[in-house]
């Protein structure tokens, strides 16, 4: 979807670097979700994020809301090759419609050793 | 693991055939969706239901149409398959509220249209 922008499309980093993901939207967010995708297989839920200013963690990964809620990012510390993958955001963007949950195109993230 | 298993996982199927993708769940959860995923556009929402009978629109469902009899199938009808369907399909289903609403996903159909 247009209305998330995921940055940046593609990263290769070397195993042990830090990196970070970005996920925009023009319309305040109702609540923001982080999903992992490895190659050919279903998304993979990571975290959800829903008050300006939230930060959440699950072991190497840490994911911020900010506090107008537009935007959200990930980042991951020291890199390894199981953090490889597609990172989708997701979101609740009530002027979408009927669409409940839209989608950036997501980040395609390499690690290399 | 949420439950919920696609059939079939691959198919090849020719232009003008039609062509059943079935999403089944054990959650009894009420809202279910079906995406396609393709590069440069990510995950589109074609339809989704939040009930049984009750089933509406997303952004991409022309050529789509979708069916739920029971609250554990979700089926997804290509009338008349077309090349630009070929795709990597997702059903979801979504958690309860109250708890954070996220979206569990199947393993996917990969449907190549000749």
């Amino acid at each position: 979807s247009q209305e998330l922008e995921q940055s940046p499309q593609s990263l290769i980093v070397q195993e042990g670097k830090n990196l970070t993901i970005n996920c925009t939207s023009s319309k305040t967010l109702y609540g923001l979700y982080w999903y992992k995708q490895k190659y050919g297989e279903g998304l993979i839920f990571l975290m959800m994020l829903q008050k300006g200013g939230e930060e959440k963690s699950h072991e190497k990964i840490t994911a911020k809301l900010d506090e107008k809620k537009q935007q959200s990012s990930l980042h991951i510390t020291a890199s390894q090759p199981s953090h490889a993958g597609i990172y989708l955001c997701g979101a609740v963007i009530p002027s979408s419609g009927n669409t409940p949950l839209v989608f950036g195109k997501g980040t395609r993230l390499s690690v290399i050793a | 693991d949420a439950g919920i298993t696609q059939s079939p996982r691959h198919k090849v199927t020719e232009t003008g055939t039609p062509v059943t993708l079935r999403c089944h769940q054990t959650e009894n959860h009420r809202y279910m969706y079906w995406y396609r995923q393709d590069p440069g556009h990510g995950l589109r929402l074609i339809h989704y239901s939040y009930g049984v009978k009750d089933t509406d629109k997303g952004e991409v469902s022309d050529g789509y149409s979708v069916s739920r009899s029971k609250t554990e199938d979700f089926l997804l009808t290509l009338e008349s398959a077309t090349s630009s369907q070929t795709s990597v399909y997702f059903c979801a289903i979504r958690a309860p509220p109250g708890g954070t609403g996220e979206l569990f996903f199947g393993e996917g159909s990969r449907l190549t249209v000749l």
